[in-house]
């Protein structure tokens, strides 16, 4: 997975904190995504990214929000963190309209 | 919304068996993707599927964009034991001029030597 870099790897957090996850790319890729995975389960669309200063909600974006600055960097935040987003997020990039989405190695949250 | 039925969920197979595995939607796609995810990695792509009826092999996977855009199966044949891990379909729509993947519940392979 070179080229997408996500920090933290793991993160433990109290109920009611806040946390960024962050995103870096060094392949100039327009288009970037948030995902969620769920133990056993396949991966669900929090926000997506078209371009440096472009973002759209996906399918689960409650409790979360992003930002893109730039076309490097896409930074997901969780201003008030619930047991409910425990979970492993991955960050991905794509190159162009068309071609697949590339993936990070993800940051495994959990939320006591 | 958009759901794809990946089965089966889990398979247990001898070393040198084939596999199939397969995933279906009422939804059209554009793109089929097939991943790969080994424990605390990030999805790695196999095939990317770009027309109805396509059939692609990268090594000994194999796998099919259905006629009717809703399905694809993916198929790998003498299975080795690094072939253990999870693998995922995803269908890939265009939404508010972006791609959009819908993924499976995923496919756990387990291979006794």
């Amino acid at each position: 997975n070179a080229g997408v870099t996500q920090t933290p790897k793991f993160r433990i957090l109290k109920i009611g904190q806040s946390m960024t996850l962050q995103c870096t790319q060094d392949m100039n890729h327009n288009y970037m995504y948030w995902y969620r995975q769920d133990p056993g389960m396949g991966l669900k669309l929090i926000y997506y990214s078209v371009g440096a200063g472009i973002t759209d909600k996906g399918e689960v974006p409650n409790g979360y929000n992003v930002s893109r600055s730039t076309t490097e960097d896409f930074p997901l935040r969780l201003e008030l963190a619930a047991p409910s987003q425990t979970s492993v997020y991955f960050c991905a990039t794509q190159t162009g309209f068309y071609q697949p989405q590339h993936f990070g190695d993800g940051t495994r949250l959990s939320i006591l | 919304g958009q759901q794809l039925n990946q089965s089966p969920q889990s398979m247990f197979i001898q070393e040198g068996e084939d596999v199939s595995m397969n995933c279906t939607s009422s939804s059209i796609f554009n793109t089929w993707l097939w991943y790969k995810q080994d424990p605390g990695e990030g999805p790695v792509l196999l095939i990317a599927l770009y027309k109805a009826g396509e059939l692609t092999s990268n090594g000994r996977l194999t796998a099919q964009f259905g006629i009717t855009r809703k399905d694809s199966f993916l198929n790998i044949s003498a299975s080795i034991p690094s072939d253990v891990g999870i693998y995922f379909c995803a269908g890939q729509i265009i939404i508010q001029g972006a791609q959009k993947l819908v993924f499976g519940q995923g496919t756990r392979l387990t291979i006794n030597p």
